[in-house]
């Protein structure tokens, strides 16, 4: 699976959007973007996912570039409640396994 | 959605005993569980993938013996740590991916465990 680069931190205001963003400039044509959260001491949580189309769900929304080198979640109205780890995973949407790297420690602040 | 259910939450054990965590699927089978460990301030890190009815798979530097995983059916799989020891303490996740057509494209995760060791 390929690998990702995003920042280890960022600050965002409460009700302001928030823009993560994730390189993987050598992702390969039939591997998919997935992004999922962890709040502190919990399981992780999975937001949303795509392939080469922007995508859109109640959580978030995900802007692929077109050479799908980097991509963007966008947390379009973030509460106090999205502070978390966010990670953006790479793989071919197979039976295989997930691995993590170390992700955005995001905090919302009032 | 589907839910995975994990248990216990926490547990505190002495050491040179044995603790088992289970996770189950709630409303949906997998065939594939993915059991997870995190050290604080760290990410997680894959220990092994369970599949139903087969043996474990381990990741590198994780030791078989010591994490005995067992996934005897469709919507539960175990794993019980053996002869604990202080550095055993970690937050403990397990994670499934649903078999029907229909269910979410993600892989969905447990609540976590956190253990003890003294």
């Amino acid at each position: 699976d390929a690998k990702t680069t995003q920042p280890p931190s960022m600050d965002c205001a409460e009700g302001r959007a928030a823009n993560l963003p994730c390189n993987h400039s050598t992702i390969s044509g039939n591997e998919y973007v997935y992004w999922y959260r962890q709040i502190h001491s919990q399981g992780p949580q999975y937001i949303i996912h795509g392939l080469k189309n922007n995508e859109t769900n109640e959580m978030a929304s995900l802007i692929i570039t077109e050479d799908r080198k980097s991509s963007t979640l966008i947390l379009p109205h973030a509460t106090l409640r999205d502070t978390a780890v966010y990670y953006c995973i790479v793989r071919v949407d197979s039976w295989g396994k997930l691995q993590f790297g170390a992700g955005t420690q995001v905090v919302v602040t009032p | 959605g589907a839910v995975v259910s994990q248990h216990p939450s926490r547990v505190i054990c002495k050491s040179g005993t044995s603790v088992k965590i289970e996770c189950r699927s709630l409303d949906f089978q997998a065939t594939t569980m993915f059991w997870y460990r995190q050290f604080p301030k760290q990410s997680l890190m894959l220990m092994a993938t369970s599949n139903e009815g087969s043996k474990a798979t381990y990741e590198q530097g994780v030791e078989k013996d010591k994490f005995l995983i067992n996934h005897a059916s469709l919507t539960l799989s175990t794993l019980t740590v053996t002869s604990a020891h202080p550095e055993d303490s970690s937050f403990y996740i397990c994670s499934a991916r649903a078999t029907q057509i229909g269910t979410p494209a993600g892989y969905t995760f447990g609540s976590g465990t956190r253990l003890t060791v003294v």
